[in-house]
């Protein structure tokens, strides 16, 4: 069954706007971790965001932020003020808290910035 | 500066075949990974190494072996390859199998594998 579930296959945003990208996961731990991944046509992963479980506050990196919702396993991300470079794939993704200890991915979520 | 990186970046090759993609990282992490993602960009993990000792070895069939000389690198080696084998192949590292979810992956580039 999958664990990360990311609604929506395609994204677009206008240059300079905010866009947010949605994942629900699925798990009966209490403690984990959340991330997003960013891959760019070069492929290459990138880490994005990250957000532990525990912590209320919402995780920011500059223009990304977070918004998590540990009751409704929510764990959205904003991209504000976005940029041509912010066009990629986007993948959310769990980091299981057993000892296999291994991540899980979303299918994915491909954002175009329209200039 | 590469933190994490794998060779060769494409493979063409036909079925039938053995071959093998390398990975280095220079992060001095002690665990490292081997993804696979699809046509459909799933990924899933294939493997881990911690210390060079294998951790997880998920649902894979036995043509692929990982291979690690030392804790900077981990090589997949496919034996006999099938047209299903198509896909690209990330390899990933994090500081210690044991600090738990907390532990970041940093991934590869990639390698976009073509079987014929």
């Amino acid at each position: 069954a999958q664990t990360v579930t990311q609604s929506q296959p395609e994204m677009s945003v206008q240059e300079a706007e905010t866009v947010t990208l949605s994942c629900t996961y699925d798990t009966s731990e209490s403690d984990y971790y959340l991330f997003w991944y960013k891959q760019p046509p070069s492929r290459q992963m990138i880490l994005v965001i990250r957000q532990e479980a525990y912590k209320q506050q919402n995780a920011t990196e500059n223009r990304f932020s977070v918004n998590f919702q540990k009751a409704a396993k929510s764990f959205s991300l904003k991209i504000s003020d976005s940029q041509l470079g912010d066009a990629a794939m986007y993948f959310c993704a769990y980091r299981t808290p057993n000892n296999n200890n291994d991540m899980r991915f979303g299918a994915g979520t491909r954002l175009t910035v329209k200039p | 500066d590469t933190a994490v990186s794998q060779t060769p970046k494409y493979l063409v090759t036909q079925m039938g075949n053995d071959k093998s993609i390398k990975c280095e990282q220079n992060l001095g992490h002690d665990t490292m990974y081997w993804y696979k993602q699809d046509s459909k960009k799933f990924l899933k993990i294939m493997f881990s190494y911690n210390n060079k000792e294998l951790i997880i070895n998920e649902t894979v069939p036995n043509r692929f072996s990982p291979k690690s000389p030392d804790k900077a690198h981990l090589n997949l080696h496919i034996n006999s390859l099938e047209l299903g084998d198509s896909a690209v192949y990330f390899c990933a590292s994090s500081q210690e199998y044991w600090a738990g979810p907390a532990d970041t992956q940093y991934f590869g580039p990639g390698t976009r594998l073509t079987v014929l």
